[in-house]
């Protein structure tokens, strides 16, 4: 069973352009949610989505926003790009609507912004 | 609001030690608890994890955690540490309700030959 699949692995911005992110889940798992990590503030939640609804934000600035299409696969969008919006940007998934199954990651897609 | 606390940011152990990560959350009640571990560059791999019923959980690569409510902890440990358990280690809950995961700062294990 293919895992989590996050494209592109690597990339480079220049501030003020715009960035898209993709990521296909396990296959049958409904729940895809992204995550950023940089060494100062970690790992941060960025939204979830189910059945192609976001449930649940996090604290990010209206720049960054997602979608999930009817096949589970997801995209996340951050415009206006910034220095700061470097970071490693994982996506998980998850089987059910419910919090109790396992959350699964892939590799990371990592954007650079100079 | 819920947090999770890994109190060691680096950790260093001579290989075939034995180790323990220390994980401690706050939250109301019983979280779902997770233990990742990343390598250089890569995502997150599950070690294992804790809905409910016995409190000592059995993980891949020979990990294991206890969880214990009275502390609110969640320790990681492995009786001999390989030197391919170099990493970083995080400790997350779903506190309840969606796929969210809230996630210590992480600890960075080094072994020592």
């Amino acid at each position: 069973k293919a895992g989590v699949t996050q494209t592109p692995r690597y990339l480079i911005k220049t501030r003020g352009q715009q960035v898209t992110l993709s990521c296909s889940p396990i296959s049958g798992h409904r729940s895809v949610s992204w995550y950023q990590q940089t060494p100062g503030q970690g790992l941060q939640f960025l939204f979830e989505y189910f059945s192609e609804t976001q449930r649940n934000k996090g604290n990010f600035p209206g720049r960054f926003s997602g979608r999930q299409f009817s096949n589970s696969r997801s995209e996340m969008n951050v415009s206006t790009l910034e220095l700061g919006d470097s970071a490693l940007y994982l996506c998980a998934s998850s089987g059910d609507s419910w919090s109790g199954n396992t959350i699964y990651f892939g590799e990371g897609s990592w954007l650079t912004v100079v | 609001a819920q947090s999770v606390t890994q109190p060691d940011i680096h950790i260093t152990v001579s290989e075939g030690a034995s180790l323990e990560l220390r994980c401690n959350y706050s939250y109301g009640a019983t979280p779902y608890l997770f233990w990742y571990v990343q390598s250089p560059g890569q995502g997150l791999q599950l070690l294992l994890k804790y809905f409910s019923g016995d409190t000592l959980v059995q993980g891949i690569k020979g990990f294991e955690a206890e969880f214990k409510r009275s502390q609110s902890s969640f320790n990681l440990r492995k009786p001999s540490v390989h030197w391919s358990d170099a990493a970083e280690y995080f400790c997350a809950v779903v506190p309840g309700g969606y796929n969210k995961l809230i996630f210590g700062a992480g600890t960075r294990l080094a072994v020592h030959p």
